[in-house]
């Protein structure tokens, strides 16, 4: 069945970075887009980016642009985002989500989340 | 950008009617698909393209669509439906996908 399992969050000083990871089983990975999605403590949820199977093409919601990168291993069957310069306002448990690719423009599986808490 | 507007809340007693609309000018051009989200679960779709159900999903969730509202209609709503609803769409290419604000539904 299709698992997704995020790993890397914790706390994170304000200004640093932090990697997190994805980890897919179920499906063929490299045929897939992947998305990340944020969830701020009591708020909803926010769309942050998306990459192609092959990682050709990102892209980027407004509010992460420079400063955010997504990226993946097809042959760790393993998705990335690297975080920079966070803020407070980046704290949020983060979300993998699957492509449906032609399916549709929807988020198809999702992973349970990784919490990112932003302190000093 | 693009930009979809819901109601914060929408309370309802047991086996009543729940409609969450769901407003946005991206939705006339742009299927919507809703998910709902139970405490410290992650959110799972219950409607994709405006009214087509997933399979599993109970025949009590409904959507429709006219010109830029989409509605989520829940009938005969039972106490597991208490949770959040976001509905969730894209721009034209697909590529930035956008969420409502989010509706809580309270089962009174």
């Amino acid at each position: 069945q299709v698992h997704l399992e995020e790993s890397g969050g914790g706390v994170v000083q304000p200004g640093r970075s932090l990697r997190l990871s994805c980890k897919v089983s179920g499906f063929t990975f490299s045929n897939s887009g992947m998305h990340w999605v944020r969830q701020a403590p009591g708020k909803g949820l926010e769309w942050l980016s998306l990459i192609s199977s092959d990682a050709t093409y990102t892209y980027y919601a407004h509010s992460v642009k420079g400063r955010f990168t997504i990226s993946r291993d097809n042959s760790k069957n393993t998705l990335y985002l690297q975080m920079s310069s966070v803020s407070a306002d980046d704290m949020a448990i983060y979300y993998c989500a699957k492509d449906p690719g032609l399916a549709g423009f929807y988020f198809e599986f999702w992973g349970q989340g990784t919490l990112v808490t932003v302190s000093s | 950008s693009y930009e979809l507007t819901q109601p914060p809340s929408v309370s309802v007693s047991p086996g009543q009617t729940a409609r969450i609309t769901c407003f946005g000018d991206v939705l006339p051009k742009q299927y919507a698909y809703w998910y709902q989200q139970k405490p410290g679960q992650a959110p799972m779709m219950i409607i994709y393209k405006d009214s087509e159900r997933p399979s599993g999903i109970p025949e009590r969730f409904s959507g429709s669509s006219s010109g830029t509202t989409v509605t989520l209609t829940i009938s005969g709503v039972q106490a597991e439906d208490e949770a959040d609803y976001y509905c969730q769409s894209s721009d034209n290419s697909g590529n930035y996908r956008m969420f409502g604000g989010g509706t809580k539904v309270t089962v009174l």
